[in-house]
């Protein structure tokens, strides 16, 4: 089973809504990845979860919040979001062991709209 | 940093046909793994094919094989026998120590 799954899969919120977007997976794996893509381009790395620890930032406004309560669980807060947050927010997860054990894997993903 | 270009943003070909993808990267390292990911309109990105650079054997998982030449840092993708089902972005991707870097994508259509 490879299977990540993500809620909801369309959200449409205000830019003074506080919403939180959800990732699951059951196959055992220690690290779990947010993405911003935006139409037709390539995913953009928002955050890592290694172990539950956060190991990389790149950089993100702090409208967006991470959480990671378990190995299986990875939630996104968004809170005060701008228009041009809008896009699709993908989740993946890999084993964190090394070798082909870091394929990522990743979940259909919530289409946001910021308005 | 490493670089992944994926010089054609868009292909075409006509079904039972076979299509190559073309990527090339940017790495001083010397072991990585390189990915191919496929993202069918309005739906999941999931993997088609995978390659340890320690291997000079080319990967091959059914209609789909890889061409991959370390020395010039080239991984492209041969689809045989094209189905409408394959029609998709395709992104190549490198990766090392857990983080991946993805090309800009080559958008394929598979005509009937």
């Amino acid at each position: 089973d490879t299977e990540v799954t993500q809620t909801p899969k369309h959200l449409v919120m205000g830019m003074t809504n506080k919403k939180s977007l959800k990732c699951e997976q059951h196959m055992g794996h220690r690290a779990m990845y947010w993405y911003k893509q935006k139409a037709k381009k390539p995913p953009e790395l928002m955050f890592v979860y290694s172990y539950e620890k956060l190991s990389i930032n790149e950089s993100v406004p702090s409208r967006f919040s991470p959480e990671c309560p378990n190995s299986s669980l990875l939630n996104l807060h968004l809170h005060a979001l701008q228009p041009e947050d809008s896009a699709l927010y993908l989740c993946a997860s890999s084993q964190a062991s090394g070798g082909y054990q870091e394929t990522q894997y990743f979940g259909p993903g919530t289409r946001l709209l910021v308005l | 940093a490493q670089t992944v270009t994926q010089s054609q943003p868009e292909m075409s070909v006509q079904e039972a046909e076979t299509v190559t993808l073309s990527c090339t990267y940017d790495t001083s390292e010397n072991n990585y793994y390189l990915f191919w990911y496929k993202q069918p309109p309005s739906r999941q990105m999931i993997l088609v094919i995978r390659q340890e650079a320690y291997k000079q054997q080319n990967a091959t998982e059914n209609r789909f094989s890889v061409n991959f030449q370390k020395a010039a840092k080239s991984f492209s993708l041969k689809i045989s026998d094209s189905q409408l089902g394959d029609t998709a972005m395709y992104f190549c991707a490198f990766m090392k120590q857990n983080q991946f870097y993805f090309g800009t994508g080559t958008s394929l259509t598979v005509i009937p």
